[in-house]
């Protein structure tokens, strides 16, 4: 399965601020995925990041919130812009490889 | 309507116990696969097993194992000889073919697992 480093782990913003959410992969993938998971909830995929193209985002899912990079096809940020404290969630980038593998989230609290 | 269905929001299990966390599923995608992750308290996804719409047989790994009834459209795992490390988060998730999104995993609200001595 594919090996994949999420920075960073955790982080406490100040509202209003950005933090960036960094995932590198061990091997070469199309696609890689993001995904929230609110506190206690499921988890729910925000966007689709392909090499070279826009990402796909869901429903309820806007660019100007998330936006989204994909330079090459080991790497992809996710930026949460204009944090307000129901943006506090787990981030999780995750690839198909082998299977869906996971990076270890980013446990966003904004204050 | 949900694509992934957990109906147990929260199960006990003895030490050494057998367990089954029941996870129903709804596409009319002839071609699907069905996954399942363990998060325990720290966050992280681990994967755990996989069955394919196709496959002929359940799933089994190591103590792992998947109750696929197609026609019922239930994928519940099953948890042999439970141990204080199974306690965590339990997911279940469908990926679609191309007519239902194609690569996207998408998850049910989860099962919370403890083990008591």
């Amino acid at each position: 399965s594919a090996v994949i480093s999420q920075k960073p782990s955790r982080d406490i913003c100040q509202r209003g601020t950005s933090l960036t959410i960094q995932c590198q992969v061990d091997s070469q993938v199309t696609m890689m995925f993001w995904y929230r998971q609110q506190p206690g909830q499921s988890l729910t995929l925000i966007a689709t990041a392909n090499q070279g193209s826009e990402a796909t985002y869901e429903s309820g899912f806007v660019i100007d919130k998330f936006p989204i990079s994909r330079p090459n096809l080991t790497f992809s940020t996710l930026t949460v812009s204009n944090l307000s404290p129901e943006d506090s969630s787990i981030y999780l980038c995750s690839v198909r490889l082998y299977g869906y593998t996971f990076g270890s989230g980013t446990r966003l609290t904004v204050v | 309507a949900q694509k992934i269905t957990q109906t147990q929001p929260g199960m006990f299990v003895q030490e050494k116990e057998a367990v089954t966390l029941d996870c129903t599923y709804d596409t009319s995608d002839p071609s699907y696969g069905l996954f399942w992750y363990k998060q325990p308290s720290s966050g992280e996804m681990i994967f755990l097993i996989y069955q394919g719409s196709y496959d002929q047989q359940n799933a089994t790994e190591g103590r792992y194992s998947l109750n696929f009834q197609k026609a019922r459209k239930s994928a519940n795992l099953v948890i042999s000889a439970s141990q204080l490390g199974d306690s965590a988060m339990y997911f279940c998730a469908m990926r679609e073919g191309v007519t239902g999104g194609g690569n996207k995993l998408t998850f049910g609200t989860g099962t919370q697992l403890k083990v008591e001595l």
